[in-house]
């Protein structure tokens, strides 16, 4: 199946501090990207919603100048968490959607891996 | 907004076994799709399903999609370890709704 990568797969830093995440569609062309946070034993929350070359769309709740996202590939989208806090502490998984590649379904969603953030 | 909403929460299954989770939509879904995460993992795609009343099946597993589009289920078969995880149903034109998803545990 069509793959998704996540870099890192955790992360520990001060609070203070940016951490950036990258996602990259290793086999197929992501038109679209989201994504989300976990909480443990929780479902998934989508963040935001981003289009290659366009400007990320945030879900409400979600601070854009927290949370920057770049999406500016078919393969590769970024988040940033900027001056993270521990309540910035958890999961964080991107997925893809798109075509060519591997991809079976041009409607459904590919996760990648997820990354593990944990601000001290 | 679109909410979708699954029970049980948790299910705690003797091996060998069966059992169904369930899944709810306040409005009509154009599909319906489920995954899988394992413990410590990531979601995993499964299966999407797309016309009313639809019926699917991966060996063991068995989804099926509601008449009206608004509920979907999932059914186990003689439940193994390797079943443990939990299940989620998604939901949405564009942007997925996730259900709280039903934590599945095995005991052997």
């Amino acid at each position: 199946g069509a793959v998704v990568s996540q870099h890192p797969s955790w992360v520990i830093c001060k609070s203070g501090t940016s951490v950036k995440i990258e996602c990259r569609s290793l086999d197929f062309q992501a038109t679209t990207m989201f994504w989300y946070r976990q909480f443990p034993k929780q479902s998934l929350m989508l963040m935001a919603t981003s289009n290659e070359g366009s400007k990320a769309t945030y879900e409400q709740g979600v601070e854009k100048d927290k949370f920057l996202i770049n999406h500016a590939s078919l393969t590769l989208s970024t988040l940033t968490v900027t001056s993270a806090h521990p309540e910035d502490s958890s999961f964080y998984i991107c997925s893809g959607e798109g075509q060519g590649g591997s991809i079976r379904f041009t409607d459904t969603q590919y996760f990648g891996p997820g990354t593990r953030l944990t601000v001290l | 907004g679109q909410q979708v909403m699954q029970i049980p929460q948790y299910q705690h299954v003797q091996e060998g076994e069966d059992f169904t989770t369930y899944c709810n939509s306040s409005t009509t879904l154009s599909n319906i799709q489920w995954y899988k995460q394992r413990p410590g993992g990531h979601p995993v795609f499964l299966i999407q399903l797309v016309k009313s009343g639809e019926v699917k099946k991966q060996k063991r597993l068995t989804f099926q999609f509601g008449e009206a589009k608004k509920n979907s289920s999932l059914h186990i078969t003689a439940t193994q370890t390797t079943d443990v995880g939990t299940y989620f149903c998604a939901g949405g034109d564009y942007k997925l709704s996730f259900g709280a998803g039903t934590t599945v545990t095995v005991r052997a």
